[in-house]
């Protein structure tokens, strides 16, 4: 099992710009989850969804970002015209079930870099 | 308020013998707590998880960790360093998937 991936690893991107962060994840898992770790914080939940639907986005900002769990293919958190402040690392995780936390695998997270 | 604190940000032991990372919470209710492995460019791996069944937590590749509830602490322990075991690990403690607060990580170096 090659576990959760995320792509890409590393992401540089000038303000304005749109960030597209993917996360496979593991076989047989039909629950993602995104965190975002700021500098000198710890990871924050954005959102948790299941394939084609969106079940908690809680939190997640209101504006400028928004993520999508299709049918096929992997999870998509899309982050429009970014800014300096989303400069963070982007983790997901997945799970076989709603169990979330004690079931969770993490992927090794996406570094965005915002200039 | 909830946190997580990993005492040590680095350790070094020599093969074959014991390793101890050390993990501290603060809670107002008792959380779920966790231990994650990262080996370089990969994702975290879960290595063993207290959930309140029993206080003794088993996890894979030889590990443990025991929940003491007076001491607030949940240390990682095992008996004898394998190469493999170098790493970065990551206690983490939480409620729920919107709950979840990561220790800093402690990078575990093992000398041959």
């Amino acid at each position: 099992n090659a576990g959760v991936m995320q792509n890409p690893r590393h992401l540089v991107r000038r303000r304005g710009q749109e960030a597209r962060l993917r996360c496979s994840p593991m076989k047989g898992h039909s629950h993602v989850y995104w965190y975002r770790q700021l500098p000198e914080e710890g990871l924050k939940f954005m959102v948790y969804l299941q394939k084609e639907n969106i079940i908690d986005e809680s939190g997640m900002p209101k504006e400028r970002f928004s993520a999508e769990f299709p049918k096929e293919g992997p999870s998509i958190l899309r982050i429009q015209q970014v800014v300096r402040g989303d400069s963070a690392a982007y983790f997901c995780a997945s799970s076989p079930d709603g169990t979330g936390i004690y079931e969770q695998y993490f992927g090794p997270g996406t570094r965005l870099t915002v200039t | 308020a909830q946190s997580v604190t990993q005492l040590d940000s680095h350790v070094s032991v020599s093969e074959g013998t014991p390793v101890l990372l050390r993990c501290n919470y603060s809670s107002s209710y008792s959380p779920s707590l966790f231990w994650y492995v990262q080996h370089p460019n990969k994702g975290l791996q879960l290595l063993l998880k207290y959930t309140s069944a029993a206080t003794l937590v088993k996890g894979i590749n030889g590990f443990e960790a025991e929940f003491k509830k007076s001491e607030t602490s949940f240390h990682l322990t095992k008996p004898s360093a394998h190469m493999s075991d170098a790493a970065e690990y990551f206690c983490v403690g939480g409620t729920s998937y919107d709950k979840v607060i990561f220790g800093p990580g402690t990078s575990l170096s093992v000398i041959p």
